[in-house]
């Protein structure tokens, strides 16, 4: 079993739908939690970060963390053409690595 | 700040040549890290530095790579002899970690290899 599992979709819908990512995992020593966003041909660029359980919300963006069930979310509300983009989770426990999952594909259509 | 430089942005070499990537980072970040890109395996941690040392190297495949960090503002990834499974984007990032806070890696806009 890997250590982050995530849907690669591609997840296609239309502009101004609730769109929802999620990564599962099974390393328990994983504290911190992130979404980075990754455009075609771009490097990946943090979008939420959060610590341990819980949410956090910025702007359309919501992230959510059960600790419990190892598994964490990414909403984006009324998304938006520019939201087209690939999300990958990404966890670090300890130390500084991080560990991505391998992204999800998501195009918003006008 | 110009945010992390990679160069060169796209290479392509034949099967047996050696292979240079070069990274410049952000500058007063303290952490370096080089990571690989592909479809199937999507974005894996090769190696990282702190402080110009290396901390962990378990993520290079094999003895034909090797990265260095001769100084805070400068780090290499070489492949030689370089083959087509190495083809691949690779993304050098950056963070400024301190004793209790984790921060964030920049990503710079990665180098494009492709072997033939």
């Amino acid at each position: 079993q890997k250590e982050v599992e995530q849907d690669p979709g591609p997840l296609s819908v239309p502009e101004g739908a609730i769109v929802s990512l999620n990564c599962t995992y099974s390393n328990s020593a994983f504290q911190y939690f992130m979404w980075y966003r990754q455009y075609s041909r771009k490097g990946p660029e943090l979008l939420m970060y959060t610590y341990s359980s819980g949410n956090k919300e910025d702007g359309r963006f919501t992230a959510q963390v059960d600790k419990s069930s190892k598994y964490i979310s990414l909403f984006i509300r009324d998304s938006q053409p520019s939201d087209s983009a690939t999300y990958l989770c990404a966890m670090m426990g300890g130390s500084e690595k991080l560990v991505f999952g391998k992204g999800t594909k998501l195009t918003v259509n006008p | 700040d110009a945010g992390v430089i990679q160069s060169p942005r796209h290479e392509v070499t034949e099967m047996g040549q050696e292979v240079t990537l070069r990274c410049k980072p952000i500058s007063g970040h303290n952490s370096l890290f080089w990571y690989r890109q592909t479809m199937m395996r999507g974005l894996e941690l090769l190696i990282y530095f702190n402080n110009n040392v290396p901390i962990d190297d378990s993520g290079m495949p094999e003895d034909r790579f090797s990265a260095k960090m001769p100084n805070a503002s400068f780090s290499t990834l070489k492949i030689q002899p370089s083959e087509p499974r190495d083809s691949a984007v690779y993304f050098c990032a950056s963070s400024q970690t301190r004793t209790s806070l984790q921060e964030t890696q920049y990503f710079g806009p990665g180098t494009r290899l492709l072997v033939l």
